[in-house]
């Protein structure tokens, strides 16, 4: 299984804005409306930034929002600061039959 | 406020098992899905399979398959993950996490840190 592919390195200076892609196949990305982003900061387990394409859980900050368009979603931090700063993974289910998942290979955000 | 627990640390020899727990609580066990993901170190995170507690049914990534068993005991309300045949480059931190039908991650265990070594 191909993971999906997100770029491996963003940077921005605090303030601005960045956004991070998940490019997959209409069998993944392109076929569910399920993307999910993951914030993990060094040592500590992934959180949960955005499900489902653009939902914010409770407690997330509305600086992420998420979207997509085809086979590609992309997430958004805008007004970016220093702890935004750690790795972000996208998943998204590749078959609704068996339930497979699949990860993006991960971002790196460098907040400058 | 739902928590995954992971079993500690484990070192283990090429060709050994290894079986890595994860109880929750503060929710209904049988509710969601445990996925088990991995980490291998400085790597991304990698989909292993998951278990659906209630019925005990199980999917797995193919790259897995034949390698890995994951279970669950409902009475204590924690699911395990066992992987065989081990090598060098499956040392990596394992995750569980809850899902729920073709849902998000969300709350993720700890982690266990399972090393491979001769």
């Amino acid at each position: 299984q191909s993971a999906l592919t997100q770029p491996a390195s963003v940077s921005a200076s605090p303030g601005q804005s960045i956004t991070i892609s998940c490019t997959g196949t209409s069998s993944d990305v392109g076929g569910y409306n399920y993307v999910s982003w993951y914030q993990q900061h060094p040592g500590k387990a992934p959180k949960v930034m955005i499900y489902d394409v653009s939902h914010r859980p409770s407690g997330v900050s509305n600086r992420f929002s998420g979207s997509k368009s085809g086979n590609t979603a992309s997430l958004t931090i805008s007004g970016l600061q220093a702890e935004d700063e750690a790795d972000y993974y996208c998943s998204s289910y590749r078959s609704s039959s068996t339930l497979d998942v699949v990860f993006g290979g991960g971002t790196k955000l460098t907040v400058l | 406020q739902v928590h995954l627990v992971q079993s500690g640390a484990e070192v283990k020899k090429p060709g050994a098992s290894v079986k890595v727990s994860c109880k929750t609580s503060g929710d209904t066990f049988t509710g969601y899905y445990i996925h088990w993901v991995r980490q291998a170190p400085g790597q991304g995170l990698e989909w292993m399979g998951w278990i659906n507690p209630d019925s005990g049914t199980t999917n797995y990534a193919q790259k897995f398959q034949g390698r890995v068993t994951m279970t669950r005991d409902t009475s204590i309300s924690t699911a395990y993950m066992e992987l065989r045949s081990l090598k060098c480059d499956d040392t990596a931190l394992y995750y569980c996490a809850r899902v729920g039908y073709m849902e998000w991650f969300d709350p993720w265990g700890q982690g266990t840190l399972v090393t491979v070594s001769s």
